[in-house]
């Protein structure tokens, strides 16, 4: 049972245009999340995350929005560029395993082409 | 540098035949935890430790075993590998508080069992 979905599994997005990635899930009980991007051959890097109690936290070309009716969350990157091609997972944790459990999607591989 | 350290980061081993994966962190970090890759399924955790001699199962432990007797060092366990098992894995550390959840990898551990 995926609790947390990345139903696209590619995207491909011009440079200088914006990239949005999508994430859905399942468990009410998750309210904290986070995005993380991988290159290949390199371990995942935490890029940015956000509360349930917000529905937006940006951060630079990052932005990402939180809509807790809906289950749903989703990173804006703008404007794209070629170093962001890489492999961008949805994860979430809840208050009620201390946040010691973190649940991530399956990805979703963007591709910024010049 | 702060890093998270595995070893070996590729191996290939027959069924059966015990190995370890070594974990080592530099940041002084309470909590560490396994996860491994596998395509279509993104990642998932195998165990978690909060603490020294504190460990938990995480989604998929089955045929893992994990210890913490230094705050440092998290190794993964296979007592008997089965091909089921070849993946890429990744350890993974995080200082407190704990709801930041980010996480910091390793480069990963890919394992292939014959």
């Amino acid at each position: 049972d995926q609790q947390v979905k990345q139903n696209s599994p590619s995207l491909s997005v011009q440079e200088g245009r914006i990239s949005i990635l999508n994430c859905d899930y399942t468990n009410s009980m998750f309210d904290y999340f986070l995005w993380y991007k991988k290159y290949p051959a390199e371990g995942p890097t935490f890029l940015i995350s956000i509360s349930s109690i917000k529905d937006k936290n940006e951060d630079g070309r990052f932005t990402v929005f939180l809509n807790k009716s809906a289950k749903h969350l989703s990173l804006h990157i703008v404007p794209s560029q070629p170093g962001d091609s890489a492999v961008y997972f949805c994860a979430a944790s809840a208050r009620n395993t201390g946040f010691q459990k973190l649940v991530f999607g399956t990805g979703t591989r963007l591709l910024v082409s010049p | 540098e702060a890093q998270v350290t595995q070893n070996p980061r590729y191996l290939i081993t027959v069924t059966g035949k015990k190995l370890t994966v070594t974990c080592s962190q530099n940041m002084n970090h309470e909590y560490m935890s396994w996860y491994r890759q596998d395509p279509g399924l993104g990642l998932r955790q195998i165990y978690y430790s909060m603490n020294v001699e504190v460990t938990d199962k995480g989604d998929v432990p089955e045929g893992y075993k994990v210890s913490r007797k230094e705050k440092r060092n998290f190794p993964l366990i296979l007592e008997s590998p089965s091909p089921n098992q070849t993946s890429l894995y990744f350890c993974a550390s995080r200082g407190q508080p704990a709801n930041t959840g980010e996480l910091f990898f390793g480069e990963g551990s890919r394992l292939t069992v014959l």
